[in-house]
This record gives structure tokens, sequence and C-alpha cells, in this order.
């Protein structure tokens, strides 16, 4: 079965310093994995997706992921952070069956400080 | 811009009350799913449908919950009688494809819940 954890449930950073969202996953079958965000009441929307294209991912807003599958990660980071930054962020793998459902961690909460 | 809709964006009823929350997936998308978020629990996956048909409906309470595709541009997702623990926020989101295993998932704004 799929799974994946999201390591530390709030992490702050200043602004401009480097953003590391850490992300590990469970998978039986090779993932496909995703990081969404969520704006203060807004739905999710998304940043990045490995679709085993590339493991090194672009997403918008300046994040990227990197695919590892000797440490089965796939930590989200931006080199420097801004204040809109601050949001929760989810990982998140496809479930097996080729159903297109996804498999959410439990949410990380970024605060940015100035 | 397409996006997913939902109605109402805030809803406080009382317990007992029938809530009914109502979803538009983005026009040609046939995958729409209902998730529930709290604080303590945070995003669980209530139900799925492909092509209007339930695929999944397992994370959801049968006795009180249940989901429908009447046509391809209306989800609903009724709670009858509503609970104050059904208090959350619940999205619904589209995807594009027939179950690619790759979909981006397009959520909605959400329902707030408040069940007093």
């Amino acid at each position: 079965a799929q799974s994946v954890t999201q390591l530390g449930s709030h992490v702050s950073v200043s602004e401009g310093a480097l953003v590391l969202l850490r992300c590990n996953y469970s998978s039986s079958v090779p993932p496909y994995l995703f990081w969404y965000v969520q704006y203060p009441n807004q739905g999710l929307q998304l940043l990045l997706k490995y679709t085993s294209a590339a493991t090194l991912v672009k997403g918008i807003n300046g994040f990227e992921a990197e695919f590892k599958k000797s440490e089965t990660s796939f930590h989200l980071t931006k080199p420097s952070a801004h204040m809109s930054d601050a949001a929760e962020y989810f990982c998140a793998v496809s479930g097996s069956g080729n159903t297109g459902k996804l498999i959410f961690g439990q949410g990380t909460t970024l605060q940015v400080k100035p | 811009d397409a996006r997913v809709t939902q109605t109402p964006r805030h809803k406080v009823t009382e317990m007992g009350q029938e809530v009914t929350m109502r979803c538009q997936p983005i026009l040609g998308h046939n995958t729409v799913f209902w998730y529930r978020q709290t604080m303590m629990q945070g995003l669980e996956l209530l139900a799925y449908f492909r092509n209007r048909a339930p695929l999944d409906d397992s994370g959801m309470p049968k006795d009180r919950f249940s989901a429908e595709m009447p046509d391809a541009t209306l989800a609903t997702l009724k709670i009858q009688p509503s609970e104050p623990r059904d208090s959350a926020v619940y999205f619904c989101a589209s995807g594009p494809r027939l179950a690619a295993l790759t979909d981006t998932q397009y959520f909605g704004p959400g329902t707030r819940l408040t069940v007093l």
C-alpha cells in the first residue's frame, strides 16, 4: 500500500532563507509523487509532480523537489523564502489501481518570519 | 480560467438537520473526489467518482453520508442527520482524465460546515 510521511508539522524560516519540507514515501509500485499547497481559506493547488520523466522537478513559485529512490524521499525546497510562501504544504502519492486517487500526508505548515 | 466551484462556501446548521453541499467540476473532467479536512484528522478522502459512477466511498460514514453525481456537471454530498463532529471543511476536486496515475486534481475552494 502507498503512504507518505511528512516530517515536521510546522516549519519556521526567516524571509530569504532556504525552505526545506520533507516527505518520505512508501510504495509497492513505482511511485508518482505530488506536492500541493494550501493558502489560508483556499483549496489545494498543485505545486509540482514527479511522473518519472526527471528526478529533479521544478514547480511554480520557485519551488522544486528531487525524487530520490534510494532514500524514498521527495523533499520540497526553495532557495529563498518569501512572506507569500506561508501556507500549508501537502505531499501525496498516487494510489494503486490507476484510479487517480491520491494518498496525502498530514501536511506541513510553513511560517515565514520577516 | 476553468475552476471547480462549490456551494455554499459556508454553512452553519443545527444538529439533526440535513446538509447538502454541491460541486461543479471543471467541464470535461470525469473524475470527482470529495475530501474532508479537520485539524485533528487532516485531509481525508470520503468518496470518488469516475464517469459519474462511485468507485469508492469507503471513507464515508454510510449511515449518514451520501454522495451522488446526478449529471456530469454536478456532484453532491449530503449529510442527514448532521452532527457536531461533522464540522469541517469539505473539498471537492476534479481530475481531467480516465483514472491516470499522474493526473492533477483541481480543488474547489471548499465548504466550511459548522454543526451546532
